[in-house]
């Protein structure tokens, strides 16, 4: 059974530029979940997909953040402008039903967001 | 609301000795409880997780967690540490309805 596939894997930009992620999840699995963590932290919940739909975004900092998951399969995580502290690994991860139901979450291996 | 604590930044071990490394949590509902480890440069894999059967949880590559409701604490231990497990472990809580809350996280470096 494939992962949770993210790309790129590492990024470089200057602040105020824009960037994408983008995560294919595991087939099959319903709920979507994006991550920030940042160096030295523990992973923090930006958004929660449940197939196309949003479920929870309230940690996301819509300003400059957003995301799709248009056919409820793959989805894209876009900053706009980059501001310094956004300097993080940004981690999908996917689950068969949504959290909170003694779920498993499987994660993908990030991508590296350095804001110059 | 919940919360994680992990009670050591860091904790190192020489090969072959026993690891220990400390979760306690916090929660208003029934919790699932989850270890996960991050390898440098990989992504989270799932060690083990507690979902209200048996209290004494065993994972991969030989760890286990008791889940102890009096103290609400999650504990993960080996008996005998491998090189191979210096890593990031992160404790998680989740609940019904509840999306997951990481610790921290607890560096573990093997010493040969």
């Amino acid at each position: 059974e494939a992962g949770v596939a993210q790309s790129p894997r590492y990024k470089i930009i200057e602040k105020r530029q824009s960037v994408a992620f983008w995560c294919n999840p595991i087939s099959g699995h319903a709920t979507l979940y994006w991550y920030q963590q940042i160096l030295g932290q523990g992973p923090k919940l930006l958004i929660q997909f449940q197939n196309n739909g949003v479920v929870d975004d309230s940690q996301l900092p819509k300003d400059r953040f957003s995301a799709e998951r248009l056919k409820g399969v793959d989805s894209t995580l876009k900053i706009q402008p980059a501001k310094l502290e956004d300097s993080a690994v940004y981690l999908c991860a996917s689950s068969l039903r949504p959290a909170g139901q003694q779920e498993t979450q499987y994660f993908g291996p990030g991508t590296r967001l350095l804001v110059l | 609301a919940q919360s994680v604590t992990q009670l050591d930044s860091h904790v190192s071990v020489s090969e072959g000795t026993p690891v220990l490394l400390r979760c306690n949590y916090s929660s208003s509902y029934s919790p699932s409880l989850f270890w996960y480890v991050q390898h440098p440069n990989k992504g989270l894999q799932l060690l083990l997780k507690y979902t209200s059967a048996a209290t004494l949880v065993k994972g991969i590559n030989g760890f286990e967690a008791e889940f102890k409701k009096s103290e609400t604490s999650f504990h993960l231990t080996k008996p005998s540490a491998h090189m191979s497990d210096a890593a990031e472990y992160f404790c998680v809580v989740s609940g019904y309805g509840q999306n997951f809350v990481f610790g921290p996280g607890t560096r573990l470096s093997v010493l040969p």
